[in-house]
């Protein structure tokens, strides 16, 4: 079935080093959303892409969505305490539009 | 304010005992889900709504019910929960599933069963 892999699983930094994860589908998706878990609470909507080749920003997070609509990653520059959760991508995909997600990479920042 | 609504957030309860896990939203969103958590499995979707009086399986609808009778609740519904029913669930909601497709979450309900 359609999977979408995220890696790493886990990231440890120290406050102020860079941190990027990475969604990996096995099909093409119409768009990716990704989303912020903090420890204890609820997935929030960080932002969606949707053009092949995309790249978005808000202040130290950068998106991008590759090419072929299969990949996309996000990058925190000089991470801070506020960044630590775990971070989810979601792809829509098929007919359905089903929501397919990955896996989460949990961050963790050493002040 | 927008919001999802998810009653109760914690319950503990006996294998057996039916229970219901509310979720309301008042955003008018056409589409509903609800979802599981489990450490190492990442968020699995358990049922989904598209609109009043439509529902469909996600990919882990054993042991679960649901209902839509109104736009605005979607409630789940566990006939005889189970120990492997011990989970945190969230109920989400986003517009429809063509365009702002953004999900909004529920704040999560911990459910244990013994």
């Amino acid at each position: 079935g359609q999977q979408v892999m995220q890696i790493p699983q886990y990231q440890h930094v120290q406050e102020g080093e860079d941190f990027t994860t990475y969604c990996n589908s096995s099909t093409t998706l119409s768009n990716i959303q990704w989303y912020k878990q903090r420890p204890g609470g609820h997935p929030v909507f960080l932002i969606q892409l949707v053009k092949s080749g995309e790249v978005k920003k808000q202040k130290r997070l950068t998106f991008q969505f590759g090419e072929a609509k299969k990949n996309s990653s996000l990058h925190i520059t000089a991470t801070q305490t506020t960044d630590v959760g775990t971070y989810f991508c979601a792809g829509q995909a098929g007919n359905n539009r089903k929501l397919i997600w990955g896996l989460g990479t949990s961050l963790a920042v050493n002040p | 304010e927008a919001q999802v609504t998810q009653n109760p957030r914690y319950l503990i309860t006996v294998t057996g005992k039916k229970l219901t896990v509310t979720c309301s939203q008042n955003m008018n969103h056409e589409y509903m889900s609800w979802y599981r958590q489990d450490p190492g499995l990442g968020l699995r979707q358990i049922y989904y709504s598209m609109n009043v009086e439509v529902t469909d399986k996600g990919d882990v609808p054993e042991g679960y019910k649901v209902s839509r009778k109104e736009k605005r609740n979607f409630p789940l519904i566990l006939e005889s929960p189970s120990p492997n029913q011990t989970s945190l669930y969230f109920c989400a909601s986003s517009f429809n599933i063509l365009e702002n497709t953004e999900a909004f979450f529920g704040q999560g309900t911990r459910l244990t069963v013994v």
